[in-house]
């Protein structure tokens, strides 16, 4: 099984500050990565899949980075919604595996 | 508009039995593979279970596998999954998520239905 590990757990930052949130794989998944944001109460939503491509209606301060173990979501400009937990997710292998998350809070 | 709604969440003693629906609606259910994903209270996503279009595919979670059984009833827009054996671990909110473009990207999810297991 694929272990995926996000970094840092909790991510304290200002309105209008910079993300950058890292997810990284056990193994090479190729660009098999997939970001959701999940909000309390909510189910997750798709944001960018297969690294860098934004899931319908993603504003384009999401931006995604990276191949084989390493990965970045970055959030250029933080808007008040954006905090939230993200999930990294990997579809290389069966069984799909979810990163542990990383939780953006308001500093 | 898509629309995914679990139902069948509830109180379970262990090593009960539970059978958890997903009604779709919006989109052609036979045309996408299907999944469930669990989050356990205050925790991260579990992957649990998969299942193709046509139902020739189905892959489990290693935590499930022999005691969850995934299905799909495609004229009544229904996914299912039925749960064995529970234990306490399987306490989670589960939710249904339709799977993008056959690439393993889950694009529309249902809000989650409560199963708890406990004496």
């Amino acid at each position: 099984e694929i272990v995926l590990t996000q970094s840092p757990a909790t991510l304290s930052l200002s309105p209008g500050e910079r993300a950058t949130l890292s997810c990284r794989a056990s193994q090479s998944i190729s660009t098999y990565l997939t970001w959701y944001q999940q909000k309390p109460g909510q189910a997750p939503r798709l944001l960018m899949f297969d690294v860098s491509n934004r899931a319908t209606g993603i504003p384009a301060r999401f931006s995604g980075s990276g191949s084989g173990t390493d990965f970045t979501l970055t959030i250029s400009s933080l808007e008040p919604e954006d905090f939230a937990v993200y999930y990294c997710q990997q579809r290389s292998n069966w069984p799909l595996t979810f990163g542990g998350g990383t939780k953006v809070e308001i500093k | 508009q898509v629309q995914l709604v679990e139902s069948g969440g509830g109180v379970v003693q262990p090593g009960g039995s539970l059978r958890l629906s997903c009604a779709v609606s919006g989109f052609t259910l036979s045309y996408y593979g299907m999944h469930w994903v669990r989050q356990a209270p205050g925790k991260g996503l579990e992957w649990v279970a998969f299942i193709g279009y046509d139902e020739r595919n189905k892959y489990y979670a290693d935590s499930v596998k022999g005691r969850f059984t995934i299905s799909r009833d495609n004229p009544k827009n229904t996914l299912y999954v039925h749960m064995n054996s529970l234990r306490a671990e399987d306490t989670a909110v589960y939710y249904c998520a339709r799977n993008l473009d056959s690439h393993n990207h889950l694009d529309y999810w249902g809000q989650g239905t409560l199963v708890t297991v406990s004496s």
